[in-house]
Parts: structure tokens; sequence; C-alpha cells
């Protein structure tokens, strides 16, 4: 079963910065990643899929890349809607595992 | 719009049994697999089951199996996971999704005496 670790569990930030969110598997997963954002009371948004590329609609300050075990997020300016919870997950092979997450706070 | 809308939760004594629903539109449902997804209060999100488009295949965590079952009706555009035998640490909030790129806005399950 693979395992999915974030790094780091949380991060303090302000608006304006650049963040950078990482995600390790424990064995590879080829391209076959995701992240979502999560915010309090609503369901998680997909933001990447096939560990870089942006979901429909989703803003260009987003970006990712990785492949294999290591994955990075990036948020190239923090805005306000952007404090969340990010989560990656692994769909190589099941069971789907999901990060314990990333909270991004002020 | 391509929708998914889950139903059915409730609370339930331990050792009952609960049956979700999730309703898609939107989209040809039986060319999809489907999923359910949950997350316990203040926890990470847990892949708790797969089916694929004709009902033939399904897959379970283990922490359900044996207890949890996932079906579909493609005639009514709509997914059920059938829980039974439930314990407290099932309490969460499940979510319906398409793959990955879809999700439901969830329908919480607590299981408490």
């Amino acid at each position: 079963e693979i395992v999915i670790t974030q790094s780091p569990a949380t991060l303090s930030v302000s608006p304006g910065e650049r963040v950078t969110l990482s995600c390790r598997a424990s064995q590879s997963v080829s391209s076959n990643l995701a992240w979502y954002q999560q915010k309090p009371g609503q369901a998680p948004r997909l933001l990447i899929y096939g560990a870089s590329t942006r979901a429909t609609g989703i803003s260009g300050r987003f970006s990712a890349s990785g492949s294999g075990t290591e994955f990075t997020l990036t948020i190239s300016s923090l805005q306000s809607e952007d404090f969340a919870v990010y989560y990656c997950q692994q769909y190589n092979n099941w069971p789907f595992a999901f990060g314990p997450g990333t909270t991004v706070d002020i | 719009e391509v929708q998914l809308a889950e139903s059915g939760g409730d609370l339930v004594q331990p050792g009952g049994s609960l049956r979700l629903s999730c309703a898609a539109s939107g989209f040809t449902f039986s060319n999809y697999w489907m999923n359910w997804v949950r997350q316990a209060p203040g926890k990470g999100l847990v892949w708790v089951s797969r089916i694929n488009t004709d009902g033939s295949d399904t897959t379970y965590a283990d922490s359900v199996k044996g207890r949890f079952t996932i079906s579909r009706d493609n005639a009514k555009n709509t997914l059920y996971l059938q829980m039974d035998s439930l314990r407290a640490e099932d309490t969460a909030v499940y979510y319906c999704t398409r793959g990955y790129t879809v999700w439901g806005q969830g329908t919480l399950v607590t299981v408490s005496s």
C-alpha cells in the first residue's frame, strides 16, 4: 500500500507571498497524482491532475511539478481566497491514498 | 452542468445500517467509474470504495471490507453505499466522486449511541 506524506503540516504566510508545498509517495506513482484545495465546510476542489495539469477554471497562479515519488505545488502569489487545506492524492494503485494535508493560514 | 448529490446520511447506533445514495446529472453516468470517499470530523480524506461502469468490479478499503457494499443503478443514474455493522469510527462526511474530478457536497453519517 502506498503511503503519502506532505510537508509542512502547517504554513503561516502573508498575502502576496510565494508558497511551495511538498508531497512524497512511498513508492513511484508515475505522474498519477492530484492536488486538491479544501475550505471549511466545503468539498475538496480539484486543482491539479497528472502531477502538473491544471483543472478547468483553476487560476494560473497554481502550478505543480514532479513525478515518481516527489511532487510540489506552488502558489505564485497567495491571495486571501487561497487560505485552505491542500491535499495530494495518488491514483496509480488502489487504495488511492491521500496525504494528511497542508494547512495554509495567515 | 455536471453534478453529484449525496443523500441518506443520518444518526445511527453502533451496529446499525444505513444506505447512502448519490444522484448524478449532467453527464453519461454509465460511462464512468464512481467512488465513495469519506472524511471524519477534523481529519483527512480516505478513499472508501470504487465501482466500475457496469457494477461488475468493486474494490474496498480494508477498514470497510465485508461491512460496506457499493452498487449502482445506471438506469436511475444513482450510486449507492450500503453500510452495515456501523462503528463509531465510521462517523464522517461521505462524498460521492466521479474519478478524481467531480465531487458531491457530501452527506454526514454519525454513529453514536
